[in-house]
């Protein structure tokens, strides 16, 4: 009964690098959310697919910021030229079906970037 | 657009005595509530959720909440702290077909011996 993972746990990068954050939700779950929890602050939702299709992505805060869910389960969040302000912790989360926010998120435990 | 205020950032209680956590939520829409925790190094854990149903919600380890939409209001109660409550706790506002979250910024639980 494996819940949601991500890899790797903790990535520390150099301003300016290119990550990948890696997120395997529930099976058959369709829906799959990224959030960033900074230091001392509650998470902020970043984007939201359903399948393959990125719902919602308003969250995302630049063009530097980009995730993917090719085959509508695991998921990547791509970061570009990252800046030491992209600290924080990315979590993800899934849940069974996308059609209200009274479906339960299932939250994985995150991935810390440090960027130096 | 929907918002949540959490009042007291951190909150210290003896073990034994009553856990109030509080929040205020602001929405447009009908909002559906929720109480997440957070142990360290975990991920986020739902503790109870509203969904216009009964407007007191039980959740999980004792944990209960109450909606009251005139004071815009979900604040998160146990009787009887034990030292395992001992985390960080989050209150989040979704709205009906809307998907994503909005959290408050959270509150620390301490449990004094």
């Amino acid at each position: 009964g494996a819940g949601v993972s991500q890899t790797p746990s903790n990535k520390v990068t150099e301003k300016g690098k290119y990550v990948e954050l890696r997120c395997d939700p529930i099976s058959g779950h369709t829906a799959l959310y990224w959030y960033r929890q900074s230091l001392g602050q509650g998470p902020e939702f970043l984007i939201y697919f359903q399948g393959t299709g990125a719902a919602d992505d308003s969250g995302l805060p630049n063009d530097r910021f980009f995730a993917v869910r090719p085959e509508g389960s695991v998921s990547t969040l791509k970061i570009q030229r990252t800046e030491r302000g992209d600290s924080a912790v990315y979590l993800c989360a899934s849940s069974a079906w996308g059609g209200g926010a009274y479906n339960e998120q299932f939250f994985g435990p995150g991935t810390r970037l440090t960027v130096l | 657009a929907q918002s949540v205020t959490q009042l007291g950032s951190h909150v210290s209680v003896s073990e034994g005595a009553l856990v109030l956590l509080r929040c205020n939520y602001s929405s447009s829409v009908p909002p559906y509530l929720f109480w997440y925790v957070q142990y360290p190094n975990q991920g986020l854990q739902l503790l109870l959720k509203y969904t216009s149903a009964a407007t007191l919600v039980k959740g999980i380890n004792g944990f209960e909440a109450e909606f009251k939409k005139s004071e815009t209001s979900f604040h998160l109660t146990k009787p009887s702290a034990h030292m395992s409550d001992a985390a960080e706790y989050f209150c989040a506002v979704g709205g009906q077909g809307a998907q994503k979250l909005v959290f408050g910024q959270g509150t620390r639980l301490t449990i004094n011996p």
